[in-house]
Formats: structure tokens, sequence, C-alpha cells
């Protein structure tokens, strides 16, 4: 089954308002997620690395503002788009590594279509 | 320069046929990871293979198996016995650092879209 749940799958709102979106790790826990961001017909782009208890990295050329994410608990981390605009809709996608492998980021979370109207 | 590259934008397979599917990466570190992953049209990122740097061996899942061709920096993926339901984006990527104890990001390649026909 899935290790990484992501919620929601897909989200229209309005532009203007903010959206959250949620990264839970499944039966482990995480100290690290990622979160991504993929245009259509494009690759996935790192947006940022989310550090339970600390702030968030995040990459050049990413708003920090725009994109708050919360790292609240070992098991969840929480991407909120503030203020949204038609050209944030894309596809968003969370990354949890689990502790103890090699093969870390192995497994992603559902994504979650973002649609700004 | 891009540290991961797939040249193949597309590519088609016919049912039961085998494809490889390319990827050349570029990196200095001694210590990486490289996977592949299938990206259905559903959008779920769906882990297929790992191969570890250090790994003498060429990695093998199932249908899959990855060729770790290591002085020429590349790791194409075989996918034997093609089905229907392979058809998706297939997208290579790397991570450094493997085995720093640190999560480190994982970077992708622009992905190739397999389509398998009858």
């Amino acid at each position: 089954g899935a290790v990484v749940s992501q919620h929601p799958s897909w989200v229209i709102c309005k532009s203007g308002t903010s959206v959250k979106i949620e990264c839970r790790s499944l039966d482990f826990q995480a100290t690290t997620m990622f979160w991504y961001r993929q245009f259509p017909k494009q690759s996935l782009m790192l947006m940022a690395t989310s550090n339970e208890g600390s702030k968030a990295t995040y990459e050049q050329g990413v708003e920090k503002d725009k994109f708050l994410i919360n790292h609240a608990s070992l098991t969840l981390s929480t991407l909120t788009v503030t203020s949204a605009h038609p050209e944030d809709s894309s596809f968003y996608i969370c990354s949890a590594p689990i502790p103890g492998t090699l093969i870390s980021e192995a497994f992603f979370g559902q994504g979650t279509r973002l649609t700004v109207v | 320069a891009q540290k991961i590259t797939q040249t193949q934008p597309g590519m088609f397979v016919q049912e039961k046929e085998a494809v490889t599917l390319d990827c050349t990466y570029d990196t200095s570190d001694p210590s990486y990871g490289l996977f592949w992953y299938k990206q259905p049209s559903s959008g779920e990122m769906i882990f297929l293979i790992y191969q570890g740097s250090y790994d003498q061996q060429n990695a093998t899942e199932g249908r899959y198996s990855l060729n770790f061709q290591k002085a020429r920096k590349s790791a194409n993926l075989v996918i034997s016995a093609s089905q229907l339901g392979d058809s998706a984006m297939y997208f290579c990527a790397m991570r450094e650092g493997v085995g720093t104890g640190t999560a480190s990001k994982l970077t992708f390649g622009t992905g190739t879209r397999l389509q398998v026909t009858l």
C-alpha cells in the first residue's frame, strides 16, 4: 500500500484564495519531506525541503511567502498556496524519505492537481 | 549542464517486445543513486527501480532492469515483454550524496513518453 498520502488529489479555487495541501507519511516518521511542482508535459522541479521543527528550505526562485510550508509533526507536512493566481495552476506532489534505507525518496504522494480560476 | 538527460521525448513499442529508455547523468559525487519512475496519466509517481553508484551488478525488478554503465554515465531502463499498461511517462532521477545520513533532493530528467501498441 501507499506509504505517503497526499490530500486533496485535486482542487479548484478562485483567484486570490489560499489552498492547503497535506502530505502524510504512513507507518513511519519523516523528519524531512520534499515538495515538487510539475507543469503540464514537464518534469518535476523541487520547490522546497520541509524540515520537522524548523523552517523549510526553498529552492532558488520559489517565493517563500507564497508557498508556505509547515512541518508540524513527524508525519505531516502542509503546503499552502497563498493568494493563488492562475499561473499557480499546476501539479504539486510530495515525497517523504523512508529512514534507514538508501532508497530514500523512493515513494511519493498521489499528487494534487491545482486549478486556479 | 543538465544533471539528468533523457533524449527520447517519445517512444513506441509493440506489445510483448522489449524497449530501452535512455538516461545519462552528470555528477562529480562518487556516491549517488539513480532512480526510474513511471508516471501514468493519473499523475502518481511509481517507483520502479534503483541503482546505487557502488552497486556491482545491474539492478533488476521483475520486467524492469537497469543497464548501468558507470564509465559512460548512463543508466538506461529496459522493460521486457511490454504490456499495454506500461504506457506512461518515465522519468530518470538522481540523488547525490547517498549514504551521508542526510536526505537530499532528487533531480529529474525531462521524461520519456512510452506508448505500447498492439
